[in-house]
């Protein structure tokens, strides 16, 4: 069965960086795209950006453009989501989710990643 | 930005209860808006996709309707564990998304 597997909690301080990795199994990982979106606690779910596993084409939401880079490697069927010059803001559950095509729903969540960032 | 907004933000309903909850888009997206259900401490489950087809294994109580720029999500017939916040999202936009504010639902 479809299954994406996130890396565990993570503190950090303000100003620093986190990368969250998120495990692919169950698919094969080339045929789907993969979704960051992080939910602020309390609030609504945010989508932070894709990558197309199959040529590593990413579009990144304007809210998180300077900041975030999603990477992949296909050998381990994970891509990566690093998030720089972390604030207190960025304290969110992050999610990673894929979908058939661009124009479709995100059918499949990894169990996500809280991010604690504290100065 | 295709702004999702959703209504009511709150709702207090009792089993067995039918349920609307809507969505409007600032601009036209055809049919590109999926719901999904998300429960305390898990993460969003797939309900709708493309405003009315749902989405395997899902209880034949969820149902969606809507194009253009109005969606409604409905829950017949209310359960307990219906409990959650349902969030619309939009996939018209590309490469970009965005998704409603959330709607959440307790049960009395």
């Amino acid at each position: 069965q479809m299954q994406l597997v996130q890396s565990g909690a993570e503190v950090k301080k303000t100003g620093s960086s986190v990368k969250v990795s998120c495990k692919a199994s169950g698919y094969t990982f080339t045929y789907r795209h993969l979704h960051w979106v992080r939910q602020a606690p309390g609030q609504a779910l945010e989508w932070m950006g894709w990558i197309t596993p199959f040529n590593g084409n990413t579009n990144y939401a304007q809210n998180f453009q300077d900041r975030v880079t999603i990477t992949r490697d296909r050998s381990m069927t994970t891509a990566y989501m690093e998030l720089s010059s972390l604030r207190s803001e960025d304290t969110a559950m992050y999610y990673c989710a894929t979908s058939t095509v661009l124009d479709a729903p995100f059918d499949y969540w990894g169990q996500g990643t809280l991010v604690t960032v504290s100065s | 930005e295709i702004v999702l907004i959703q209504s009511p933000d709150f709702q207090s309903v009792t089993p067995k209860e039918k349920v609307t909850i809507t969505c409007r888009a600032s601009q036209s997206i055809g049919n590109s808006l999926h719901w999904y259900q998300q429960k305390p401490d898990q993460s969003p489950k797939l309900l709708i996709q493309y405003a009315s087809q749902s989405f395997s294994g899902v209880p034949s109580r969820f149902s969606g309707s809507g194009s253009g720029t109005d969606f409604t999500l409905t829950i017949n017939s209310l359960e307990a564990e219906d409990a959650a916040t349902y969030y619309c999202h939009q996939s018209s936009s590309l490469p970009m998304y965005t998704f409603g504010q959330g709607t959440k639902l307790e049960i009395k």
